[in-house]
């Protein structure tokens, strides 16, 4: 059963300031990853996809990188601002072949990030 | 706009009076999925659909139904409602099962008293 963990749970720095968020997966089987952006209240906004081929996705001054070996999925966020503050959810997407295929999408608990003005 | 939609946003009800949240996509996505997020336990799967008529349970289907006879609309039921199905409930959508983006609909807030 995949598992999906993220580390730290909450994040505060200074605006400006470069950070990495982690997050990581027991089950290296997986199809893609996918970083996702939850603002208070609201939903779910897709920041990057990155299939199990690829080792990066950048966008913006998001840049999300991916090590199937390992487990683990890390998201930069250069130069943060004020705006980004939110919950960062990461998503393993696993398909498990018993009996037919079972699609599934395994999110960790996200990490709460404030960033400062 | 390409969107996901949810209706409605926030519902309060009693426990046993059913009621049904709409989710509807205009991507042509074959693939949709309910989800429900609480405090401390994250997101977690209701029930999918990778198409029209093929439906399949998740991690928590339980007191919960679903049905697909068009591709856009993908209805959550809660036939008979209980306090533990107070939650955040989510409904979303991509191109396929696998390998494409999911798309996030808005959210509703259900209160069960």
């Amino acid at each position: 059963k995949q598992e999906v963990t993220q580390i730290p749970a909450a994040l505060s720095v200074p605006e400006g300031e470069n950070l990495v968020l982690n997050c990581s997966f027991t089950d290296s089987a997986i199809y893609n990853l996918q970083w996702f952006r939850q603002d208070p209240g609201k939903g779910l906004t897709s920041l990057l996809l990155i299939q199990s081929s690829q080792r990066e996705q950048t966008s913006g001054r998001l840049n999300a990188s991916l090590d199937k070996s390992s487990g683990r999925s890390t998201l930069y966020i250069a130069a943060s601002q004020p705006g980004d503050s939110a919950t960062y959810l990461c998503a393993a997407h696993t398909v498990y072949l018993s009996g037919g295929s079972n699609y599934k999408l395994t999110f960790g608990k996200g990490t709460l990030l404030t960033v400062n003005p | 706009e390409a969107q996901v939609t949810q209706n409605p946003r926030y519902l309060i009800t009693v426990t046993g009076k059913k009621l049904t949240v709409t989710c509807s996509q205009n991507m042509n996505h074959e693939y949709m999925s309910w989800y429900r997020q609480d405090p401390g336990l994250g997101l977690r799967q209701i029930y999918y659909s990778m198409n029209v008529e093929v439906t399949d349970k998740g991690d928590v289907p339980e007191g919960y139904k679903v049905s697909r006879k068009e591709k856009r609309n993908f209805p959550l039921i809660l036939e008979s409602p209980s306090p533990n199905q107070t939650s955040l409930y989510f409904c979303a959508s991509s191109l396929r099962q696998t390998d494409y983006e999911q798309y996030f609909g808005p959210g509703t807030r259900l209160t069960v008293t």
